[in-house]
């Protein structure tokens, strides 16, 4: 299994752009999230998802949207992009509740 | 809310001394404790999680203790080595989403 991949690993964007940041994973996991990493800080919850096609929001879900069409994917769009949404984004799965979240390797976003 | 507040910040210790690191939640619902390891440049990985009927969990030279009444839990690394040197995350989360919100983050360095 490749487990939760992402891409792409590194992207600038400039102010007012849009783009979608790509996450996937093999395991048939039902359970799937968004997170953003600042410098020197923790994660915060962007988006989740339950299942393919129910998503919900997060803790920071402003300036972004998802979709789960399929178990398989699940896509971070970004609408013009601003510099406060310069981080680190992490996608995570889990196979059920309470069981361990799997990070993919990350996706580093600069907006200028 | 449900915010959650981790200390240390930074924690420096000496190879082969034992590290603490302690969190503080406020959500009553709040049922899963998990802690993540970051090293630098890298994704978070689980190293150890602890459910509410539990009050205490260990895994060779990691431990963690849960107190549901007082709210907080805890990291306990004993004999602790240069490897361990990272940024070290608790977690919480409840319910049926399994959303989880992450604390600060702590700095542990190991000193050789």
């Amino acid at each position: 299994n490749a487990g939760v991949t992402q891409t792409p690993k590194f992207r600038i964007l400039k102010i007012g752009q849009s783009m979608t940041l790509q996450c996937a994973q093999d395991m048939n996991h039902n359970y799937m999230y968004w997170y953003r990493q600042d410098p020197g800080m923790g994660l915060k919850l962007i988006y989740y998802s339950v299942g393919a096609g129910i998503t919900d929001k997060g803790e920071v879900p402003n300036g972004y949207n998802v979709s789960r069409s399929t178990t398989e994917d699940f896509p971070l769009r970004l609408e013009l992009a601003a510099p406060s949404q310069t981080s680190v984004y992490f996608c995570a799965s889990n196979r059920e509740l309470q069981e361990t979240q799997y990070f993919g390797p990350g996706t580093r976003l600069l907006v200028l | 809310g449900e915010n959650v507040e981790q200390h240390p910040s930074t924690l420096s210790v000496q190879e082969g001394d034992s590290a603490v690191i302690k969190c503080t939640y406020s959500d009553s619902a709040s049922n899963y404790f998990p802690w993540y390891k970051q090293e630098l440049g890298k994704r978070p990985q689980l190293i150890i999680d602890i459910r509410s009927n539990v009050g205490e969990k260990k895994d060779q030279r990691i431990a963690v203790t849960l107190n549901k009444t007082a709210k907080h839990f805890s990291l306990h690394i004993t004999e602790t080595q240069p490897e361990d040197s990272a940024v070290y995350f608790c977690a919480h989360g409840s319910g049926n989403t399994g959303k989880l919100i992450f604390g600060q983050g702590t700095t542990l360095q190991v000193k050789p």
